[in-house]
């Protein structure tokens, strides 16, 4: 398997502008998570699925920000609009199994670095 | 409030001699624990896993431990390398449910000189 893949893996853009990012995560993992990483705050969880189904996105900073996830090989983050106080990397993750029977490991992405201008 | 607290944000250590990074949590009852490793432009690479009823986990030169009494867990890496520097993350992971999440420190940036 190829890993976890997301796309673009650098975005610039203008501040408004509607910003897509994506990814695909290891074929059979059945939770995926969406994070942002920056210098002040970290990596923070934004929002994770189990089997497709958002479970929590308290941690989606603002309705600018919505995730999808219409099939178990793919999933959206958008923000629109988009300003420069978003610029960070974001990382997708997945992993697989589990559902009350034991903690496993988050496969990461490569991310994808957003400047927002 | 819940709180990943990482001890320090650097760290520097003379090769040959044992790293130890530290976590400590508030305000969490996590099943599990683990230790992700991230180097500069990638994403983190999953390292170990201990669970609640472990104390301690070892895996070659790298040892976990996890106190739920203390909300502490110690990472060490023994006999450093340069190769060893990078960005340490742990997470807590509340297991047990489907809404349950991979929740992560803020990190420990470790640089082991020659």
């Amino acid at each position: 398997d190829a890993g976890v893949i997301q796309s673009p893996r650098h975005e610039v853009t203008e501040m408004g502008q509607e910003v897509t990012l994506r990814c695909k995560p290891i074929s059979g993992h059945d939770y995926l998570f969406w994070y942002r990483q920056t210098m002040m705050r970290g990596l923070e969880l934004l929002i994770y699925f189990n089997n497709n189904v958002p479970i929590d996105d308290s941690g989606m900073p603002e309705d600018r920000f919505s995730a999808k996830m219409p099939n178990a090989s793919f999933s959206t983050l958008k923000i629109q609009p988009s300003e420069p106080r978003d610029s960070a990397v974001y990382f997708c993750a997945s992993s697989l199994n589990r559902g009350g029977t034991g903690g496993t490991e988050a496969f990461f992405g490569q991310g994808t670095r957003l400047t927002v201008v | 409030s819940q709180k990943i607290e990482q001890n320090s944000e650097a760290l520097n250590i003379q090769e040959g001699k044992t790293a130890t990074l530290t976590c400590n949590y508030t305000n969490y009852s996590p099943a599990y624990l683990q230790w992700y490793r991230q180097d500069p432009g990638r994403g983190p690479v999953f390292l170990l896993l201990i669970r609640e009823n472990e104390k301690e986990k070892r895996k070659e030169r790298l040892k976990v431990t996890f106190d739920t009494t203390l909300k502490q867990s110690l990472f060490h890496i023994t006999a450093s390398q340069p190769a060893d520097s990078a960005t340490y993350l742990c997470a807590l992971d509340e297991g047990y449910s489907s809404a349950s999440k991979i929740i992560f420190g803020s990190g420990t940036r470790l640089s082991i000189r020659p």
